[in-house]
């Protein structure tokens, strides 16, 4: 089955100690990107890659790592994490979209993530 | 910088009629995408229906359909014979064509509920 799969799904830590979300997808696609959910805030793009090696910053990228060594995986690290990134997290993915064509994101189950 | 506005947190429809959510956005670019999502309490997110910013036709896929007025940047998506599944979050979001870049931008939300 063709999916994008987030692990963990749910995430209780305390601030400082390092995390990472890994996002893994099936699709062979080009295209990864990280988004956080907050109520009121819609959803922000953290990161995005176009391909292995290539990353690039959303709107959103303070206190958040990405790697992308391998093209079906892109985890999200957190290498200090603070109460104000407890959020809920999206990771999704596409086929490569050139400037003027597009092609359909799709979206992981997402990860409920809690800083105390 | 690109922006998107949904200025109604909350809608409200009887079942079996008809409702439109709103989405407004700011913008330079002459070619871009516009989405509708819907997240349901299960928090999927789900692609409902994409504008092409060439294509003057608006876009329909089933009981959902768009006013697309470029020149107004107005994207609002109408949802016909409203159905109880229909209940969810609805997102609107802008993808902009400027080479090289691919992010995304999300409204912040308008939450639909259906009464039955």
């Amino acid at each position: 089955e063709a999916q994008v799969t987030q692990n963990p799904r749910y995430l209780i830590t305390v601030t400082g100690k390092k995390l990472t979300v890994t996002c893994s997808q099936n699709m062979n696609h080009e295209y990864m990107s990280w988004y956080r959910q907050d109520p009121g805030l819609g959803l922000r793009q953290i990161y995005y890659s176009m391909n292995v090696e290539v990353t690039d910053k959303g709107d959103v990228p303070e206190g958040y790592k990405v790697s992308r060594k391998e093209k079906r995986n892109f985890p999200l690290i957190l290498e200090s994490p603070s109460p104000n990134q407890t959020s809920l997290y999206f990771c999704a993915s596409s086929l490569r979209s050139s400037p003027l064509t597009y092609n359909e994101q799709f979206f992981g189950p997402g990860t409920r993530l809690t800083v105390l | 910088a690109q922006t998107v506005t949904q200025s109604q947190p909350e809608m409200s429809v009887q079942e079996a009629e008809t409702v439109t959510l709103s989405c407004t956005y700011d913008t330079s670019e002459s070619d871009y995408y516009l989405f509708w999502y819907k997240q349901p309490p299960s928090r999927q997110m789900i692609l409902v229906i994409r504008q092409e910013a060439y294509k003057q036709q608006n876009a329909t896929e089933n009981r959902f359909s768009v006013n697309f007025q470029k020149a107004a940047k107005s994207f609002s998506l109408k949802i016909s014979d409203s159905q109880l599944g229909d209940a969810a979050m609805y997102f609107c979001a802008y993808r902009g064509t400027t080479s090289g870049t691919y992010k995304y931008i999300f409204g912040t939300g308008t939450r639909l509920k259906v009464l039955a």
